[in-house]
């Protein structure tokens, strides 16, 4: 099942900061963020694993909350190059294949 | 640098024809994907193809069929295209064997319009 992503699109100035939750009815083992600008292709940016800690590079970090089965993606003082559709990839047990269920993305939309 | 390609970034089709649409990758990933996008529905699987001549089903298969000859190529096919088919498609790839940690590459995308 399709985790659930919110909010559905964001604008803010730069400088700010935002969070983007991915939320699944099922149990998860992990979850995969992708940012996707305008026009590209979908870009790794983190994997969270369950048990996991928090990870962030730059300014962008991410959670994972088993009890909750939800992870969240934190941008703090967005820049413009932010700007993109956000997408959560989870697993709900390992596999090798490495098949994914997207969410259905978060456009966020950094204006100076 | 890690490539996946896709053979057309624009095309257009009229309804009823057979559609082509080709991926490569140059990663000897094992795993490839297909993916439609479409507005507010995110990226939903249509295909994917865990080893050559290897296929599965993903979540919205109905009407495509997939083919993979050999590693690097993963083609999908619409059998007799129809306007509902309009989208933004998706190849992406992945290596096999280390579980959680490989990441998906994604191919740029073809915009399909039928007609």
């Amino acid at each position: 099942q399709q985790p659930v992503q919110s909010p559905q699109a964001v604008i803010l100035r730069e400088g700010e900061d935002a969070v983007i939750n991915c939320s699944s009815s099922k149990a998860l083992y992990s979850v995969h963020w992708y940012r996707q600008k305008h026009g590209e292709a979908p870009v790794f940016l983190m994997i969270l694993l369950k048990g996991g800690e928090q990870k962030g590079h730059d300014k962008i970090s991410a959670s994972f909350n088993e009890k909750k089965q939800q992870s969240s993606l934190y941008l703090t003082a967005s820049q413009l190059s932010y700007s993109g559709t956000y997408f959560c990839g989870t697993e709900n047990r390992p596999s090798n294949t490495g098949k994914l269920i997207f969410g259905q993305g978060t456009t966020l939309q950094v204006k100076p | 640098d890690v490539k996946v390609t896709q053979s057309s970034r624009y095309l257009v089709k009229r309804t009823g024809e057979k559609v082509f649409l080709e991926c490569v990758q140059d990663m000897d990933h094992e795993n490839m994907f297909w993916y439609r996008q479409d507005p507010g529905l995110g990226l939903r699987l249509i295909y994917f193809s865990y080893d050559v001549k290897m296929k599965e089903k993903g979540d919205i298969p109905e009407g495509y069929s997939v083919s993979r000859e050999k590693k690097e190529r993963f083609s999908l096919i619409l059998e007799s295209a129809s306007t509902n088919q309009t989208s933004m498609y998706l190849c992406a790839s992945t290596r096999s064997g280390t579980g959680v940690w490989e990441t998906q590459y994604f191919g740029p995308g073809t915009r399909l319009l039928v007609l």
